[in-house]
This record gives structure tokens, C-alpha cells and sequence, in this order.
């Protein structure tokens, strides 16, 4: 059964600071995987998608790296704003067609 | 691009009601799938719906079921509401099966008095 952890749970951090989110899952036989953000109450966000045969994708001020043979992936936010605050989670689709998603990691960047 | 439509956005629903919730996904897509979100369990899956066939569940009890007409609409119904049903319900929408990423919908959030 596939599993996913995401380190930290919680992370308070400066604007300005760069910031690396990790993700872990347990099972490499993987499709892809996907980084999302959510908001307080809201929907989720897709923010990057990493195919299983590439190894990074980058999108303005993130970047998410995917090592699938040590089952890890992480999100790195460069020169973090406010308005970055908020829950990332990190997803694994695997056969099946289903989404698993880590418990993600609540980011507060202060003014 | 009208993203993934979700209807309604909150609900409250008593114990025992049955409740139905509406999904539209993105123009082209046909693939839906469901997902719950609760503060304790997280986001689990609830089950895929691909050219009107349910393609895959996870593990729910009976209660929960949908269906996906052929303009790729999804709905999904709960009946016998129970108070641990109260939960963020989310619907997603993807090109097809597998490997083409996901876009949520905002939600619908159901709380069971």
C-alpha cells in the first residue's frame, strides 16, 4: 500500500527566505507526482506535475525535484511572500488511476 | 477555461438524510474522481469515473456511490448520512486515465448535524 510522508508538518519562515519541502512515498512504481497548494477552506491548486521519466519541473519561483528509485520528491520556493502561506501537499498517482496524498505542510511566511 | 465546477459549495444535512453533490469537470475532460477531506483522515479517494464506468473505488462503505453522465458530469451520493461524513468533498477532472495530472474543484463542504 502506498504511503506518503511529507516533512516537515509545519514551517514559519521570513519573507525573502528560500524554502525546500520534502516528500516521501513508498512504493516507486509511480505514474507521477504532483504538487498542490490549498488555502484555508478552499479547493486545491495544482502547482507542478513530475512525470515519472522526468526529473524536475520548475515554474516561476518553484522548482520540484522527483528522485523515484529513493522514493523522494522536494519543493523548493525561492524568495518566499505572504502570499505563499498556506497548505502544500505532495500527491502519488499510482495504478488505478488514484491520487495518494501526504498529511502536508502548513507554510506561514511573515511580513 | 471554465476550471472544475463544484455545486453546492456548503450543505447541512441531519443524520440519516442522503445527499447528492454535483461535479463538472473541465471542457475536454473525461475523466471525474472524488476525494474526501476530513482533519483526521486527511484526503482519501473515493472512487474514479471514466466514459460513464466507475474505473476504480477505494475503501468506503456502500453508502457512498456515484455516477458520471455522457457530457462527463459526476455526481455522487451519500445516504444514511452519518455525523462522521461531515467532511470537504473535492471532484477533480483529468484528460483521461492516468498520467495527465489533476485539476480540483473548489469543493463542497457537508457538515451532518
Amino acid at each position: 500500500k502506498q504511503e506518503v510522508t511529507q516533512i516537515p508538518a509545519a514551517l514559519s519562515v521570513p519573507e525573502g527566505e528560500n524554502l525546500v519541502l520534502n516528500c516521501s512515498f513508498t512504493d516507486s512504481a509511480i505514474y507521477n507526482l504532483q504538487w498542490f497548494r490549498q488555502d484555508p477552506g478552499k479547493g486545491l491548486t495544482s502547482l507542478l506535475l513530475i512525470q515519472s521519466s522526468q526529473r524536475e519541473q520548475t515554474s516561476g519561483r518553484l522548482n520540484a525535484s522527483l528522485d523515484k528509485s529513493s522514493g523522494r520528491s522536494t519543493l523548493y520556493i525561492a524568495a518566499s511572500q505572504p502570499g505563499d502561506s498556506a497548505t502544500y501537499l505532495c500527491a502519488v498517482e499510482t495504478s488505478g488511476s488514484r491520487l495518494t496524498f501526504g498529511e502536508g505542510t502548513q507554510l506561514t511566511v511573515n511580513p | 477555461k471554465a476550471g472544475v465546477t463544484q455545486t453546492p459549495r456548503y450543505l447541512i444535512k441531519t443524520r440519516g438524510q442522503q445527499v447528492t453533490l454535483s461535479c463538472s469537470p473541465i471542457s475536454g475532460h473525461r475523466s471525474v474522481s472524488w476525494y474526501q477531506q476530513t482533519p483526521g483522515q486527511g484526503l482519501q479517494f473515493l472512487f474514479e469515473y471514466f466514459s460513464e464506468t466507475q474505473r476504480n473505488k477505494g475503501n468506503f462503505p456502500g453508502r457512498f456511490s456515484g455516477r458520471q453522465f455522457s457530457n462527463s458530469r459526476s455526481e455522487m451520493n451519500v445516504s444514511t448520512l452519518e455525523l462522521g461524513d461531515s467532511a470537504l468533498y473535492l471532484c477533480a477532472s483529468s484528460l483521461y486515465l492516468g498520467d495527465y495530472g489533476y485539476t480540483f474543484g473548489s469543493g463542497t463542504r457537508l457538515t451532518v448535524v
